[in-house]
């Protein structure tokens, strides 16, 4: 099945630094999700854009629907230790049936 | 705040058997859908549901069947389990937005 492209694939880094992640698609979606998954849970939704060109903000995180419908990206400002997971982006292309298409994942640690 | 449960956080069973998993949601959703995550490989769907007896297959549906008898509740089924079926399931519902997730069922297969 398809999977979006999610860069980096890792990140190691320090409480403090700000956090930028991305994904990106040959397909155009009408929605795109990021989705935080702490280890031995279910993934978790973190915030959701729905009009190209949105940016959205969710207390440290922030996120945009770029403007291609192409793509879309996450930050994350002073980040705490707490913010280590998985984070996964999904795609939606507003069928009938409700699909996703996730990325692959990105890994972030972050040292006290 | 919508609440997708799953029946067992762990699970061990042995090559063979015929393995259950069930999840409940409770938020009236029409959508339903299983996958399975393993390191790598990121979250694959299994099958999904979009009404009460309609099923559909996803990108990985050989070994697995699903049963949707009433909205609430999605079960999915591996006939005769084998070792590659060892893996991470998840649930998830969804109306017509995001998809809400369980917390997972750690499947061990013997």
């Amino acid at each position: 099945g398809q999977q979006l492209n999610q860069s980096p694939q890792s990140m190691f880094i320090q409480e403090g630094e700000d956090v930028s992640m991305n994904c990106t698609s040959s397909s155009i979606f009408n929605t795109w999700l990021w989705y935080k998954q702490d280890p031995g849970e279910g993934p978790v939704l973190l915030i959701a854009l729905y009009k190209a060109g949105e940016l959205t903000s969710n207390g440290r995180l922030t996120a945009q629907f770029g403007i291609t419908r192409k793509d879309s990206f996450l930050n994350i400002s002073a980040s705490i230790p707490s913010d280590v997971g998985i984070y996964f982006c999904a795609g939606q292309d507003g069928g009938a049936t409700n699909k996703l298409i996730f990325g692959t994942g990105t890994l972030l640690a972050v040292q006290p | 705040d919508v609440k997708v449960t799953q029946s067992s956080r762990y699970l061990v069973k042995r090559t063979g058997e015929k393995v259950f998993l069930e999840c409940v949601q409770d938020m009236d959703h029409e959508n339903m859908f299983w996958y399975r995550q393993d390191p790598g490989l990121g979250l694959r769907l299994i099958y999904f549901s979009y009404d009460v007896k309609m099923k559909e297959k996803g990108d990985i549906p050989e070994g697995y069947s699903v049963s949707r008898e009433k909205k609430e509740r999605f079960s999915l089924i591996l006939e005769s389990a084998s070792t590659n079926q060892t893996s991470m399931y998840l649930c998830a519902s969804s109306l017509w937005g995001p998809q809400h997730f369980g917390d997972g069922t750690r499947l061990s297969i013997l």
